[in-house]
C-alpha cells in the first residue's frame, strides 16, 4: 500500500526567511508524481509544485523547489522568502502509475505553516 | 475555464438525516475523487471514478455513503442516514488520467452533524 508521512504538524518561518517542509513516501511502484499541495484557511486546495518520479533534477516554481531523494523516499519543500501569503497547510501527496492506469492520489496529514511578520 | 464546483458550500443538519452533495469537474477529467477532510486533517480518499466507473470505493462506508457519477461528468455523494462523526469538510477533486496527473479540487462542503 502507498503511504505519505508528514512529521511536523507544525512549522513556524520569519518572513523572508527560508523553510523546509519533510515528506517521506513509500510505493512499490517505479513510476509516480509526488506533489506538494497548499490548503489556505478558504479552503481550496492547490498545487504548488509537482515532482516526476523518472526526473533526476529537482523541480523548482519561482519560490518554491523540492529535494528529490528516491533513494530515500524523502520529498521535502523548501520556500524561499517566506511571505504572510505563505501561511497555510501543505500537504505531501503522491500518485503511482501501473500499465495504462493510475492508483489513487494519497496524502500526508499535513504540515501548518505559520509565517511571522 | 470553470474549475471544479461543489455545492452546497455548507450544509448543518441534525443526525439520522440524508445529506447529498453535488460535484461538477473540469470539462473533460476522466479521474474523479472525493475526499472526506477532518479539520486539522489530510484528505481521506473516499472513493475514485474513471470516468462513470468506481475503480476504488474500498474506503467508503457503503452502509451509509453511496455515490454515482452518471455519463462519467458530475457526481453526487450521499450519507443516509448522517451520524455525529461525519462531521467534516467533504472535497471533490478531478484530473486527466496521466497527464500531468494534477488533481484541480473544488472548494469543499463542510457538513456539520448536530
Amino acid at each position: 500500500a502507498q503511504t505519505v508521512t508528514q512529521s511536523q504538524p507544525e512549522m513556524s518561518v520569519q518572513e523572508a526567511e527560508t523553510v523546509t517542509l519533510s515528506c517521506t513516501y513509500d510505493t512499490s511502484e517505479s513510476d509516480y508524481y509526488l506533489f506538494w499541495y497548499k490548503q489556505p484557511p478558504s479552503r481550496q486546495m492547490i498545487l504548488v509544485i509537482r515532482q516526476e518520479a523518472y526526473k533526476q533534477q529537482n523541480a523548482t516554481e519561482n519560490r518554491f523547489s523540492v529535494n528529490f531523494q528516491k533513494a530515500a523516499k524523502s520529498f521535502s519543500l523548501k520556500i524561499s522568502d517566506s511571505q504572510l501569503g505563505d501561511a497555510a497547510m501543505y500537504f505531501c501527496a503522491c500518485i503511482h502509475f501501473y500499465g495504462g492506469s493510475q492508483g489513487n492520489l494519497i496524502f500526508g496529514k499535513g504540515t501548518k505553516l505559520s509565517v511571522k511578520p | 475555464e470553470a474549475g471544479v464546483v461543489q455545492s452546497p458550500r455548507y450544509k448543518i443538519i441534525e443526525k439520522k438525516q440524508p445529506v447529498a452533495f453535488w460535484c461538477n469537474p473540469i470539462s473533460g477529467h476522466n479521474t474523479l475523487y472525493w475526499y472526506r477532510q477532518n479539520l486539522g486533517q489530510g484528505p481521506e480518499l473516499l472513493i475514485r471514478y474513471e470516468n462513470e466507473e468506481a475503480v476504488d470505493d474500498s474506503q467508503l462506508p457503503k452502509d451509509r455513503f453511496s455515490a454515482e457519477r452518471l455519463k462519467g461528468v458530475d457526481s453526487t455523494l450521499k450519507i443516509q442516514p448522517a451520524e455525529l462523526g461525519d462531521s467534516a469538510v467533504y472535497l471533490c477533486a478531478s484530473s486527466l488520467v496521466r497527464a500531468s496527473a494534477e488533481a484541480f479540487f473544488g472548494q469543499g462542503t463542510r457538513l456539520t452533524v448536530v
